[in-house]
């Protein structure tokens, strides 16, 4: 079965630094989400792509996150640069895009921010 | 924007008794409510879901009602097993699962005690 592949699974840095996250989909979906979950919390989102373009980053922290999706396929999220808030979980989700579709999460990346 | 409450966050019960956690919405126009399970340094997992169309789902020993005039929805587990100790979620969105970002409740803590 095929799955939502993401890297790296954990990342220590610390504050001030840049940090990146990988995620590819599964294979046809056409879109493609990233959450935050702080620990104890649910999943938060933070951007959502149909295909290359952005639609919904209302909650996108713009001014130290950014997001791509150039070929509509594998995805970036970065951060800079960190902030000790930032440490939590970021998950990938992706999904087909159909309304009776529904949404499939990696298995996130880990961020510590010392 | 919409809002999901969820409890209890912590929930423990006997093995082989019933397990009910509950989730609000804030939102009329959201017709999706998906549940996630979420094992310790894991993914979540789509357990069951509902749409506003029906009233209620099973799977197995997972039941899933939803009342949109109160803008509540449950799940239900019955005749638990040690297996089902994890994290659960509850959330919703507008448009469908696969067009459109989940709102996420904060979680319940579900424990099987043996």
């Amino acid at each position: 079965e095929a799955e939502v592949a993401q890297s790296p699974r954990y990342k220590i840095t610390e504050k001030s630094q840049a940090v990146a996250f990988w995620c590819d989909p599964i294979s046809g979906h056409a879109t493609l989400y990233w959450y935050r979950q702080i620990l104890g919390q649910g999943p938060e989102l933070l951007v959502q792509f149909q295909d290359e373009s952005v639609v919904d980053d209302s909650q996108l922290p713009k001014d130290r996150f950014s997001a791509e999706r150039l070929k509509g396929v594998d995805s970036t999220l970065k951060i800079q640069p960190a902030e000790l808030g930032d440490s939590a979980m970021y998950l990938c989700a992706s999904s087909s895009g159909h309304l009776t579709d529904t949404q499939y999460f990696g298995p996130g990346t880990r961020l510590t921010v010392l | 924007g919409e809002n999901v409450e969820q409890h209890p966050s912590t929930l423990s019960v006997q093995e082989g008794d019933s397990a009910v956690i509950k989730c609000t919405y804030s939102d009329s126009a959201s017709n999706y409510f998906p549940w996630y399970k979420q094992e310790l340094g894991k993914r979540p997992q789509l357990i069951i879901d509902i749409r506003s169309n029906v009233g209620e789902k099973k799977d197995q020993r997972i039941a899933v009602t939803l009342n949109k005039t109160a803008k509540h929805f449950s799940l239900h587990i019955t005749e638990t097993q040690p297996e089902d100790s994890a994290v659960y979620f509850c959330a919703a969105s507008e448009a469908g699962g696969g067009a459109d970002g989940l709102t996420f409740g904060k979680g319940t803590h579900l424990i099987i005690q043996p």
